[in-house]
């Protein structure tokens, strides 16, 4: 089993559509989470560091079930420049990192 | 500020060739990461480093793989021979390396096609 997993994708939603997608981690010592974004052909971006007690920035919430090893990001009110592949990132161990391989979204007109 | 440089951008070699890649982080950032990006795939960390020091290396083939950061501040991968897996994005990240600052930043990559 891998210790963070994605669903690939990809997820085609029309603008304005609200999308969630999830991330299952496996290792009970994870500490740290975080959603990268990751546009086609460049490096990722950190989106948003997730929370135990949930956060939220703008159109974009991430949340974190720690009972069930997971973590969610929804985006409300989706834009075409949300395009891109989202990555979920468990982090333990101070600084020991894995991530997913992505969830792609493509917002489409 | 300057973000994270990588150079080259693009390599293309030969197989049994050797390449290298070298990565300049974030001013003052203590962490610095090595990952491979396979298409469709998330970065898989290579190794890191607390500034001079490889703490997790347990991922890098090291029969062929080899890294150093010498003075704790820019650092080279080295693959040698290269095999025509080893194909894909190299890419670097840093980060300041202190507890609740562990926002990672990439640099561009290096997308290297091994023939």
């Amino acid at each position: 089993r891998k210790e963070v997993e994605q669903d690939p994708g990809p997820f085609n939603v029309p603008e304005g559509a609200t999308v969630a997608f999830n991330c299952t981690y496996s290792n009970s010592a994870s500490q740290s989470f975080f959603w990268y974004r990751q546009d086609c052909r460049k490096e990722p971006k950190l989106l948003m560091s997730v929370y135990s007690s949930g956060n939220e920035d703008g159109r974009f919430t991430a949340q974190l079930n720690r009972a069930s090893q997971y973590i969610s990001l929804l985006i409300r009110d989706s834009k075409l420049s949300d395009s891109a592949t989202y990555l979920c990132v468990a982090q333990w161990s101070y600084q020991k990192v894995t991530f997913g391989t992505g969830t792609k979204l493509q917002v489409i007109p | 500020e300057a973000g994270v440089v990588q150079s080259p951008r693009y390599k293309i070699i030969e197989k049994k060739q050797p390449v290298a890649f070298w990565c300049n982080p974030i001013s003052g950032h203590n962490t610095l990461y090595w990952y491979r990006q396979n298409l469709g795939q998330g970065p898989e960390l290579l190794i890191r480093y607390e500034n001079e020091e490889a703490v997790d290396d347990s991922q890098l083939p090291k029969d062929r793989f080899s890294a150093e950061r010498l003075k704790g501040v820019d650092s080279t991968l080295k693959i040698q021979p290269a095999e025509l897996g080893d194909s894909a994005v190299y890419l670097c990240a840093s980060s300041p390396g202190r507890l609740g600052q562990e926002t990672q930043y990439f640099g561009p990559g290096t997308r290297l096609l091994v023939l």
